[in-house]
C-alpha cells in the first residue's frame, strides 16, 4: 500500500528552527508538496520538491532524497503565525496525491 | 497568481435540502479540479476529481449520486451535496491545477457546511 508518515505534533520556540520529517513509500514518484495550513483554513502551498536536494523560499527549506523515500521540511526564525498544521503530500505513479496526515506544529513564546 | 475562489464559505441549511458549492480558478485555466472533505482535527479526504468536459473520478465510498460535480467550464466547477443531512456537515475545500500531471494543486478557501 502507499504510505506517507510525519509526525502528528512538534512544539518548537519562537525563534528557532524546527524540522519536519516525511518518509514516504507510494507507487512510483512524481514529485513531494508541502502545504500548511492554519487551524480553519484551507492548505495553502508552501514547496515542491522533485530532485533530490535542498530547495530554499526564505525561511522556508525543503529537502528530499528519492532513494530513501525521505523529505523534510526546515523552517528558520519561526514566528508564532508559523503554529499551524503542515502537510506532506507525494505525487505517485498515476500523478495521484497521496496526502499525509500532518504535522501540528506548535510555536511557544 | 495561482488564485482559487469558492462560494459560499459559510452555508447553514435544513436536513433534506440541497447545497451547491462553487469553485473557481481566477487567473488560470484549470484543466483538472479536485474535491475534498475535511472533519475537525482531521486530514484532508479526496472526494472526486474532475477533468473540464467529463466525468469526475469519485474515490471509494463516495457517492456519486449524493455529491454531484460538474466541470463545465476550464475556471468552474461545482459540488452540489443533495438532500444534505447533519453527517454531512463538513469542512469542503477544492482546489485547481492546469492539468499538467506535474502541476501543484491550488486550494479555495473552503466552505463550511452546517446541516441542521
Amino acid at each position: 500500500g502507499q504510505n506517507i508518515d510525519q509526525p502528528t505534533e512538534m512544539t518548537a520556540t519562537e525563534g528557532a528552527i524546527v524540522q519536519i520529517n516525511c518518509t514516504y513509500q507510494t507507487s512510483g514518484f512524481n514529485g513531494l508538496f508541502w502545504y500548511q495550513q492554519h487551524a480553519g483554513e484551507a492548505p495553502t502551498f508552501l514547496s515542491y520538491n522533485v530532485l533530490d536536494g535542498l530547495e530554499e523560499k526564505g525561511r522556508f527549506s525543503s529537502f528530499l532524497s528519492r532513494s530513501k523515500g525521505y523529505s523534510y521540511l526546515l523552517l528558520k526564525e519561526l514566528q508564532m503565525k508559523d503554529s499551524a498544521s503542515y502537510l506532506c503530500a507525494v505525487k505517485d505513479s498515476n500523478y495521484q496525491l497521496i496526502w499525509g496526515a500532518g504535522t501540528k506544529l506548535i510555536i511557544k513564546p | 497568481g495561482a488564485v482559487v475562489s469558492q462560494h459560499p464559505s459559510w452555508v447553514i441549511c435544513k436536513s433534506g435540502t440541497s447545497v451547491k458549492i462553487e469553485c473557481r480558478s481566477l487567473d488560470f485555466q484549470a484543466t483538472t479540479m479536485f474535491w475534498y472533505r475535511q472533519f475537525p482535527k482531521q486530514s484532508l479526504m479526496l472526494m472526486a476529481t474532475s477533468n473540464e468536459g467529463s466525468k469526475a473520478t469519485y474515490e471509494q465510498g463516495v457517492e456519486k449520486d449524493k455529491f454531484l460535480i460538474n466541470h463545465a467550464s476550464l475556471t468552474l466547477s461545482t459540488l452540489t451535496v443533495t438532500s444534505a443531512h447533519p453527517e454531512d456537515s463538513s469542512f469542503y475545500i477544492c482546489s485547481a491545477s492546469s492539468g499538467r500531471a506535474s502541476e501543484t494543486q491550488y486550494f479555495g478557501p473552503g466552505t463550511r457546511l452546517l446541516v441542521l
